[in-house]
């Protein structure tokens, strides 16, 4: 049964730093891995999607790696500011009968004006 | 752009009574998701639908449980007889393709008293 671990499970950093968070996976097997953020008492809005034959995908200031043989996915944020504050989540979808992403638990993240 | 939509934004209700949990999917996608998420847990997969079935569903979607797309744009979940454990969040989720990015909408908020 997949398993996800997002690491850490917070984080505040001031603004204007670079900053990785991390994702790991224990079953290589997977289709896609897709990162979101969620708002306190929001929904989710997806932010990167990438597939198991890509190692990384860009939007913004944002870049998403993914190393299937390790099991880990890192996403970048670039020149962070105030509103990227919320939680990341990340999923995996191993398809194959389970069709629902397995999500991890999530970064909280603030930053520091 | 295309959103996926769900009410009510927040539904509160009586242990045993009967709730239905509306969502508009994005018009064009062809597979339709529920999850929910109680609070300070992960997010947690209950069920996909695809071509008029259910294709996949957890060990949590049990015969309490019930999906239905009545019409040509909503997706309904349906609890028969609420428990208080079944409080939590519940966010549909729809996706061109199984493997596709998956958009989730705001979320039902259900309180069960």
């Amino acid at each position: 049964k997949q398993e996800v671990t997002q690491i850490p499970a917070a984080l505040s950093v001031p603004e204007g730093e670079n900053l990785v968070l991390n994702c790991s996976f224990t079953d290589s097997a997977i289709y896609n891995l897709q990162w979101f953020r969620q708002d306190p008492g929001k929904g989710l809005t997806s932010l990167l999607l990438i597939q198991s034959s890509q190692r990384e995908q860009t939007s913004g200031r944002l870049n998403a790696s993914l190393d299937k043989s390790s099991g880990r996915s890192t996403l970048y944020i670039a020149a962070s500011q105030p509103g990227d504050s919320a939680t990341y989540l990340c999923a995996a979808y191993s398809g194959g009968g389970a069709d629902g992403l397995t999500f991890g638990k999530g970064t909280h993240l603030i930053i520091q004006p | 752009e295309p959103e996926v939509t769900q009410t009510p934004s927040h539904q509160v209700t009586q242990m045993g009574q009967e709730v239905i949990l509306r969502c508009v999917p994005i018009s064009n996608h062809l597979y339709f998701y529920w999850y929910r998420q109680i609070l300070g847990q992960k997010v947690e997969f209950l069920v996909s639908f695809y071509n008029n079935e259910i294709s996949e569903k957890s060990e949590i979607f049990d015969d309490q449980f019930s999906v239905e797309r009545p019409d040509g744009s909503n997706f309904t979940l349906k609890i028969r007889s609420t428990k208080l454990e079944d409080s939590a969040m519940y966010f549909c989720a729809s996706s061109g393709g199984p493997a596709d990015t998956q958009y989730f909408g705001p979320g039902t908020r259900l309180t069960v008293l």
